[in-house]
């Protein structure tokens, strides 16, 4: 278990929905990323929270949004879906020093979403 | 930019071999770290060992270890005494120290290992 945790684990949903997923980093970790894995694009980057400000945007579409909430936990909202979003969406913590590159990104175990 | 190729899509290993899986990178960083993550098919991604581009020893965990060759741009991962369990994507990943703190992943190598 790595401390990171996501909700929902699965999502089912139809094309034009809107659906909202859930990270809550592990305790003491300051810095949420947002990673999409699907079978064309491999792992994917798409967005990173810093204690709440967004510190760096990836190949994430307009239709995708996200927020770092006070309390650390991270939403990222994707709207107007499409066949193609269906993927494993990862988020994953860490403490995030400035520019260290030793800083281990630990994932949540991912929410599945298939879109209709 | 930061690359990272995986050459191997997928490895038959038995078990209790040891079992080198292969991972090359590229990147302009000075500074710089390479991590390994296996994901089974559950679906997580669970970090295996990090290696930092101005480590003199090469990483070890446990039966992980890393293979890191910097003039060559290479950061293997070797498992040693394969074990049923290890049987999972591999992913080889980068990250720099200029820029944006993400992860650069290859493609993946799947290992199974046999009985």
């Amino acid at each position: 278990d790595s401390g990171v945790t996501q909700t929902p684990k699965h999502l089912i949903t139809a094309t034009g929905q809107r659906v909202t997923l859930r990270c809550s980093p592990r305790s003491g970790d300051l810095s949420v990323y947002w990673y999409q894995q699907s079978l064309d694009q491999g792992l994917q980057f798409l967005i990173q929270y810093y204690n709440g400000e967004e510190r760096a945007k990836g190949n994430i579409l307009e239709r995708f949004s996200a927020q770092q909430f006070p309390d650390l936990h991270s939403e990222l909202n994707l709207s107007s879906l499409e066949l193609g979003d269906s993927a494993l969406y990862f988020c994953a913590s860490s403490v995030f020093p400035d520019r260290e590159s030793t800083d281990t990104q630990y994932f949540g175990p991912g929410t599945r979403l298939t879109v209709l | 930019a930061q690359k990272i190729t995986q050459t191997q899509p997928g490895m038959f290993v038995q078990e209790k071999e040891a079992v080198t899986l292969d991972c090359t990178y590229d990147t302009s960083d000075p500074s710089y770290g390479l991590f390994w993550y296996k994901q089974p098919s559950s679906g997580e991604m669970i970090f295996l060992i990090y290696q930092g581009s101005y480590d003199q020893q090469n990483a070890t965990e446990g039966r992980y270890s890393l293979n890191f060759q910097k003039a060559r741009k290479s950061a293997n991962l070797v498992i040693s005494a394969s074990q049923l369990g290890d049987s999972a994507m591999y992913f080889c990943a980068m990250r720099g120290s200029q820029g944006a703190q993400k992860l650069v992943f290859g493609q993946g190598t799947r290992l199974t290992i046999n009985p």
